[in-house]
């Protein structure tokens, strides 16, 4: 049972134009939420996060959204640039849930120039 | 800066050999996670540890097995390879662990081919 979902595999956009990744969850209990980036033969490396208790985190060109009551939340890329071309996985966590951080699938996003 | 070194990057095994897979890190993190990620999926926790001496299973731990004497080292032990241990592994550590929101540091992964 997939408690965190990223129902498109995959994602192209032009350069400067925005993205919009997305990710449902169906765990209640997640209070954290994390967004990691991974490029091919190398490992994820963390992009932003946002804890339960907002409902937007912005980082530079990076804006989570998340919208607690339809389990959901988006990762926007403005303006979205070739070098952000990668896998980009959604990742939860819930107090007292251990160390277990649990994965999406990831969506893989492709800038053209 | 090294950060979290995995070794080998690449592996082939036949089933039923053995193998560990080394994962070290250089932060002086307390916690240390082992990951793997099938094609197509997100990445599943197989073990972790919250400092030396300490291990717990993650979601999906049979037939590995861990052990962490120092800070430093984390390796993975695979006692007997089947084909469905095929994946690519990667270890990862933190300061303080996911319990108090704190990120994850990769290593760039091993991937192993159990033939």
């Amino acid at each position: 049972d997939q408690q965190v979902k990223q129902n498109s595999p995959s994602l192209s956009v032009q350069e400067g134009r925005i993205s919009i990744l997305n990710c449902d969850y169906t765990n209640s209990m997640f209070d954290y939420f994390l967004w990691y980036k991974k490029y091919p033969a190398e490992g994820p490396t963390f992009l932003i996060s946002i804890s339960s208790i907002k409902d937007k985190n912005e980082d530079g060109r990076f804006t989570v959204f998340l919208n607690k009551s339809a389990k959901h939340l988006s990762l926007h890329i403005v303006p979205s640039q070739p070098g952000d071309s990668a896998v980009y996985f959604c990742a939860a966590v819930s107090e007292g849930g251990s160390e277990k951080l649990v994965f999406g699938k990831g969506t893989k996003l492709t800038v053209n120039p | 800066n090294a950060g979290v070194t995995q070794t080998p990057k690449f592996r082939i095994l036949k089933i039923g050999q053995s193998m560990t897979l080394q994962c070290t890190q250089d932060m002086n993190h307390n916690y240390m996670y082992w990951y793997r990620q099938d094609p197509g999926m997100g990445l599943k926790l197989i073990y972790y540890s919250v400092g030396a001496g300490i291990t717990d299973k993650g979601e999906v731990p049979n037939g590995y097995n861990v052990s962490r004497s120092t800070t430093e080292d984390f390796p993975l032990r695979l006692e007997l390879a089947a084909p469905s241990q095929t994946s690519v592994y990667f270890c990862a550590s933190s300061p303080r662990g996911t319990q108090l929101n704190e990120k994850l540091f990769f290593g760039s992964g091993t991937q192993l081919s159990v033939l």
